[in-house]
């Protein structure tokens, strides 16, 4: 079964060090999602790709936060810098253009800041 | 946005016994997923449902999307099942984001 690949599974990073994060979707799907879950807490979506266009990061935090998709297939999300609130799963998922058939989510990595 | 409430908040069943979970969603969705989130944090995919009834071994779910509710039933429960359980409805194309409520964390014991 095709899987979403993300690295690395778990991150510690200090306060105000530089921090990426990498996803691969499942081959053909052009939409890529990337999800932050705070523990205890629903996956909350910080940008979505429709190929390499970004279509929605209004919840993205973008003084510190980026995120790139520059061939339409995987992608990079970076923090710079980390601050202790970041401490969370970043969730990257992925899905046909049209939304049908669902997600699929990858692994995840498990972000501490310290 | 979409509002998402999932109840009940928390369960613990006995292992062998049976139980609902509800989703209720205040907008009008094309997309539907219930999820099970693993104690390692990974979410599994049970179901894609934006209408209708499926099934997959113990689990079943519907969604009467006219009436804006989904339900997960799991039958003869497991220590396995344990874990969080998230519904999430949404729309299709570029509108196709999930909306995930806070989630049922189930219990099973021996």
């Amino acid at each position: 079964e095709a899987e979403v690949a993300q690295s690395p599974r778990y991150k510690i990073t200090e306060k105000s060090q530089a921090v990426a994060f990498w996803c691969d979707p499942i081959s053909g799907h052009a939409t890529l999602y990337w999800y932050r879950q705070i523990l205890g807490q629903g996956p909350e979506l910080l940008v979505q790709f429709q190929d390499e266009s970004v279509v929605d990061d209004s919840q993205l935090p973008k003084d510190r936060f980026s995120a790139e998709r520059l061939k339409g297939v995987d992608s990079t999300l970076k923090i710079q810098p980390a601050e202790l609130g970041d401490s969370a799963m970043y969730l990257c998922a992925s899905s046909r253009a049209d939304g049908y058939y669902g997600y699929t989510f990858g692994s995840g990595t498990r972000l501490t800041v310290v | 946005g979409i509002q998402v409430e999932q109840s009940p908040p928390d369960l613990i069943l006995q292992e062998g016994a049976n139980s609902t979970l509800r989703c209720n969603f205040s907008d009008s969705v094309n997309n539907l997923q219930w999820f099970h989130q693993n104690p390692w944090g990974q979410l599994i995919n049970l179901f894609y449902i934006p209408s209708g009834t499926k099934q997959n071994g113990r689990l079943s779910a519907t969604t009467v999307a006219t009436e804006r509710y989904s339900l997960l039933y799991i039958s003869s429960s497991q220590t396995t099942d344990s874990g969080v359980y998230f519904c999430a409805p949404g729309g299709t194309g570029t509108a196709s984001k999930l909306t995930f409520g806070t989630g049922t964390r189930l219990q099973v014991t021996l």
